[in-house]
């Protein structure tokens, strides 16, 4: 199976600020890595498809990057409604594992 | 609008089964395969497996393939997911979701609410 990385695990922030997770797969996976937001007690929420896609209806200030087996979700500027738990997911190849997620607190 | 309704709280004894169901709406259910997801508490998500809604193909993670049960009802756009021989580590909430992004597979675009099983003796 393709293990997926975040790091960091947590990080606090505040209003603002531009903010980087990192992703890495264990092997290459082109671009096939996807991120989601999740808040507590909700579903997961698609933000970015094939690495840097913007899904629709999300804010521009969410981007992603990357190619291979390293990637990044940037938040260029850090809005209040975007504390949450952040996920990578890979979609190259079954099983379609998530990283173990990045928590965003406000600082 | 693409709803995915999932069936209510189910409280499980060790060694028992549940059948969550998710009902479509909003698209034509036979366009898209479901995917189901496990998130225990306070862990990220996990893939579970995936069914076509179109020919009932599925795919599996390997650690469910022996427990887990896809099935799909054309009749009524509802998708099944059973889990046997349930374990206190099954408890969790079960997603299903699926991926309408043409050419981006599994980018998981719609979600139902979720669905806590909870395995107690």
């Amino acid at each position: 199976d393709i293990q997926m990385t975040q790091s960091p695990s947590s990080l606090s922030a505040s209003v603002g600020d531009r903010v980087t997770i990192t992703c890495r797969a264990s092997q290459s996976i082109s671009s096939y890595l996807n991120w989601y937001q999740q808040k507590p007690g909700k579903a997961p929420k698609l933000l970015i498809y094939t690495a840097s896609s913007l899904q629709s209806g999300v804010p521009s200030r969410f981007s992603g990057s990357g190619s291979g087996t390293d990637f990044t979700l940037t938040i260029s500027s850090l809005q209040p409604e975007d504390f949450a738990t952040y996920y990578c997911q890979q979609s190259y190849r079954t099983p379609y594992g998530f990283g173990p997620g990045t928590k965003v607190d406000i600082k | 609008q693409v709803q995915l309704v999932q069936s209510g709280a189910e409280v499980k004894k060790p060694g028992a089964s549940v059948k969550v169901s998710c009902k479509a709406s909003g698209y034509s259910f036979t366009n898209y395969g479901i995917s189901w997801v496990r998130q225990a508490p306070g862990q990220g998500p996990e893939w579970m497996g995936w069914i076509s809604a179109y020919n009932g193909n599925t795919n599996f993670a390997q650690k469910f393939q022996d427990r887990v049960t896809l099935t799909t009802d054309t009749s009524t756009d509802t998708a099944y997911m059973e889990l046997g021989n349930l374990r206190s580590d099954d408890t969790a909430v079960f997603y299903c979701a699926i991926d309408t992004i043409a050419g981006a597979d599994e980018a998981l675009d719609y979600w139902g609410q979720g669905t806590l099983v909870t395995v107690s003796s």
